[in-house]
């Protein structure tokens, strides 16, 4: 069974700073996707970055990017410029070769003005 | 821009009673998923659908659960007995595709509003 670990509960940042949150799984499969979500107060789940386990080039969407390390099973989340919108619970989570998402338990992201 | 909904956005039940929660996924996607989040936890699969019938399930979705896709466009949870730690957001999700030779590949699951649930 896959597994998702996000070891920062709560994080926090200065409004136009840049942040990193860390994501690691576990998974024996070789073909997968992993995924960001953001999950703002109004509990809504929006995807924010996707990356394809056989793509070695890292996703980028705007101010977020990941670093993702295929040997180290890590896939951490940078955002830069951050702004007081991206104040929000972050989710990592991952797809195998099945159809479900698995999650990590979230880390939870407060930037301040 | 086509979007996943979900009525109604929160359920109040006593224990014991039956209830359905309802999501209305994109028109065109074919594969429909339920996850659940209990409050300040993590977001759980519950259970996977696809061509009327339970693709995956789940341990959390035992007996006093189901699935429907009652018609066309309707994607149903029902719970048939509450209990109190059935509390938490559902949410629905849908996706254009799942499996091509035997590999996921590249479908997003679009995500619902969810439904928060409170059982009393």
């Amino acid at each position: 069974a896959q597994t998702v670990t996000q070891s920062q509960p709560e994080m926090s940042v200065q409004e136009a700073e840049t942040v990193t949150l860390s994501c690691t799984y576990d998974t024996s499969e070789s073909n997968y996707y992993l995924f960001w979500y953001k999950q703002p107060p109004s509990r809504q789940m929006i995807l924010v970055i996707r990356q394809e386990a056989y793509k070695q080039q890292n996703a980028t969407e705007n101010r977020f990017s990941v670093n993702f390390q295929k040997a180290a099973k890590s896939f951490s989340l940078k955002i830069s410029d951050s702004q007081l919108g991206d104040t929000a619970m972050y989710f990592c989570a991952f797809r195998g070769s099945n159809y479900k998402l698995t999650f990590g338990k979230g880390t939870l992201l407060t930037v301040n003005p | 821009e086509p979007e996943v909904t979900q009525t109604p956005s929160h359920q109040v039940t006593q224990m014991g009673q039956e209830v359905i929660l309802r999501c209305v996924p994109i028109s065109n996607h074919l594969y429909f998923y339920w996850y659940r989040q209990i409050l300040g936890q993590k977001v759980e699969f519950l259970v996977s659908f696809y061509n009327n019938e339970i693709s995956e399930k789940s341990e959390i979705f035992d007996d006093q659960f189901s699935v429907e896709r009652p018609d066309g466009s309707n994607f149903t949870l029902k719970i048939r007995s509450t209990k109190l730690e059935d509390s938490a957001m559902y949410f629905c999700a849908s996706s254009a595709t799942g499996l091509a030779g035997g590999i996921a590949i590249d479908n997003e699951q679009f995500f619902g509003p969810g439904t928060r649930l409170t059982v009393l």
